[in-house]
């Protein structure tokens, strides 16, 4: 079945660090891609989203580039902040809105 | 913007007692929501799907029996973990599809924490 596989964490990073968080995928046909965030007490919120091969989706900062070749959906961010410290989740659209998550990625950023 | 309410955010209960666990749409309609487990340190598993004015569908290996589903209206689904046991601890969190900006986004709630003593 589809499944999505996303790096272990947490990742712990300097303030403006350069972030990247692995995201790889397995499905059939062609899926759309997201990622999703969990603050702390809250619940997940969409971060950014792709729905075809070489889409780039961004917001605040982040983007991440749909790449079929590779199967992959990196996450990435040029300047971290102490507020990004957060959950990310990889995520794929399989059928009717149904989405199937990766294990969740924690950062952890440091002033 | 969409907002789904869960309610309780967190719950303690006795083995072998039931627990409901509410999911509201807030200024959405929604004929369908999603109900999600997760595991400490895991990804969010989909329980079931639940249908307005229909039963659920439940994902393969998910005991309907034991995770009931309601939902009573467009605003509100219903998941009642039935003779709770400690091994049904676990966060709870359910979505619904709304059209916004010309495209369908899920909103999530902010979940609810189940502990089974």
């Amino acid at each position: 079945g589809d499944s999505v596989t996303q790096m272990e964490g947490p990742v712990t990073l300097s303030e403006e660090a350069f972030l990247t968080i692995n995201c790889t995928y397995t499905a059939t046909g062609y899926p759309s891609l997201f990622w999703y965030v969990q603050y702390p007490g809250e619940g997940l919120q969409l971060l950014l989203k792709a729905t075809k091969a070489d889409d780039k989706g961004s917001n605040k900062g982040f983007e991440a580039t749909y790449r079929k070749e590779t199967t992959s959906f990196h996450l990435e961010k040029g300047s971290v902040q102490v507020s990004d410290s957060a959950v990310y989740f990889c995520a794929l659209r399989s059928g009717f809105q149904k989405l199937v998550f990766g294990t969740g990625t924690r950062l952890l950023v440091s002033p | 913007g969409a907002v789904v309410s869960q309610h309780p955010s967190r719950v303690i209960c006795k083995s072998g007692t039931s627990v409901k666990i509410e999911c509201r749409s807030l200024d959405f309609q929604a004929t369908t929501m999603f109900w999600y487990r997760q595991f400490p340190k895991q990804s969010l598993m989909l329980m079931a799907t639940s249908n307005e004015g229909s039963k659920a569908t439940y994902e393969q290996g998910v005991e309907k029996d034991k995770f009931l589903i309601n939902h009573a209206s467009l605003t509100l689904s219903t998941l009642t973990v039935t003779s709770a046991h400690p091994e049904d601890s676990s966060f709870y969190i359910c979505s619904a599809p709304h059209h916004g900006g010309g495209a369908n986004v899920l909103t999530f709630g902010a979940g609810s924490r189940l502990t089974v003593l």
